[in-house]
């Protein structure tokens, strides 16, 4: 599968590929970080979330992973679809107010 | 519906008219945001309501910009005066209560200042 190292604005896989997307998180403190993915012309769309006191958490498909040393985080997607293609943001919360998003990455998958 | 809404969902106004945005969220919800989204970019933070309170306006870009929820559930977004620079998907956001909680988004507006 395709992995990034460092935030790409872009991502290009095939379909059945796993996909990581990664982001850099700006404020030590935040302790709540989300994943959401954004269609054209559609508001954000929860994936999944994950609390600062864990590093991973799993969900359908999908895996978070939060590396608070570095201030880094990952969306791992396992068999990526078609209907994958979107935007990832990756957004940070601090004491229970505004998210702050990071960069996002346009993921394509082709069949 | 079960999700937050948005109404209008495009708007074209005349450099210099004002327009209100609206935000209906999710039943019961505690906390509303307003976040501004411009093309290519990330949504950033406006403004955030507990209930009928404005407890944070410091994302307004300038006093042109003005939000309210009276009763603490529908919530208007006025932009007075409006600049081209004002163009950008306005969207809103809500959670279930007061503290750290996942914000669910609605569609967003569309604006487009001519």
């Amino acid at each position: 599968g395709e992995s990034v190292g460092l935030h790409l604005p872009t991502l290009s896989v095939q379909e059945g590929d796993n996909s990581i997307i990664n982001c850099a998180y700006s404020n030590s403190a935040s302790d709540y970080f989300i994943w959401y993915k954004q269609e054209s012309g559609k508001g954000p769309q929860f994936i999944i979330d994950i609390r600062s006191n864990m590093d991973k958490r799993q969900g359908q498909r999908v895996t978070v992973l939060l590396n608070k040393t570095v201030k880094h985080l990952s969306l791992q997607i396992a068999a990526t679809q078609p209907g994958d293609s979107a935007v990832y943001f990756c957004a940070e919360n601090l004491e229970g107010t505004a998210l702050i998003f990071g960069k996002g990455t346009t993921l394509s998958v082709s069949s | 519906g079960a999700g937050v809404s948005q109404s209008p969902r495009y708007k074209v106004a005349k450099r210099g008219q004002d327009v209100a945005l609206r935000c209906d969220p999710i039943s019961g919800h505690v906390s509303l945001f307003w976040y501004q989204q411009a093309l290519g970019q990330g949504p950033e933070f406006l403004t955030y309501f507990q209930n009928e309170a404005q407890l944070d306006k410091s994302g307004l870009p300038s006093d042109r910009f003005f939000a309210e929820r009276p009763e603490g559930s529908v919530s208007t977004l006025k932009i007075q005066r409006t600049q081209q620079e004002d163009s950008a998907v306005y969207l809103c956001a809500s959670s279930f209560g007061a503290g750290v909680e996942t914000q669910y988004f609605g569609p967003g507006t569309r604006l487009l200042v001519l």
